[in-house]
């Protein structure tokens, strides 16, 4: 079985852009959740989509957005990008909702804003 | 206070011997999961857990609901399991908090 795949896997930006990153989870997950990583912040919790609703989102401005298609497939999207963007965003994906269940991970779309 | 924390920060070791990472926590939680991560950002799900204890080949994973902390045990460690182990607890669906991470690296 394929496993989570995003693209891009790197994106550079400027301030004020903004940015959608794309993640297919592995076939028959339902659940795809985000996540964001930065060196001084770590791993932060965005959102997890279930059924094309929000299930559950963390503490990030309303820049920050995001979308689940039919087929599961889910998109993140940044509005009016800050220097603090910057980062290594993950997706990864599980069966049911709720992170009571073995997440997979995609590898990451490394964003740079400049 | 950070919500889940970690230690070591860092741990060197040699090959061969038994390595123990600590986490704990001061929120309630559901489950508690241990993520690999190696150089270049790639996440593996190691364990996830919501009471006892837990094997996959080398690694080990406790729990102690009561005294809000887990352990994951490596034996007989190798180069291969150099990466940065983090600890994640999902606060009953409401929200993922991840630790800090401690990074391994095991010397030949």
């Amino acid at each position: 079985k394929a496993g989570v795949t995003q693209t891009p896997r790197y994106l550079i930006k400027t301030r004020g852009q903004q940015v959608t990153l794309s993640c297919s989870p592995i076939s028959g997950h339902r659940s795809v959740s985000w996540y964001q990583q930065t060196p001084g912040q770590g791993l932060q919790f965005l959102f997890e989509y279930f059924s094309e609703t929000q299930r559950n989102k963390g503490n990030f401005p309303g820049r920050f957005s995001g979308r689940q298609f039919s087929n599961s497939r889910s998109e993140m999207n940044v509005s009016t990008l800050e220097l603090g963007d910057s980062a290594l965003y993950l997706c990864a994906s599980s069966l049911r909702w709720g992170q009571q269940e073995t997440q997979y991970f995609g590898p990451g779309t490394r964003l740079l804003v400049l | 206070k950070n919500e889940v924390e970690q230690s070591p920060q860092n741990l060197t070791a040699q090959e061969g011997e038994f390595i123990t990472i600590n986490c704990s926590y001061s929120v309630g939680i559901s489950a508690l999961h241990w993520l690999q991560q190696h150089p270049g950002g790639g996440i593996v799900s190691l364990f996830m857990l919501s009471s006892g204890k837990k094997k996959h080949g080398r690694l080990i994973a406790t729990i102690n609901i009561q005294e809000k902390h887990s352990s994951l045990h490596i034996t007989a460690s190798h180069p291969r399991d150099s990466a940065v182990y983090i600890c994640a607890v999902d606060n009953y669906g409401q929200n993922f908090v991840f630790g800090p991470g401690t990074r391994l690296s095991v010397l030949p």
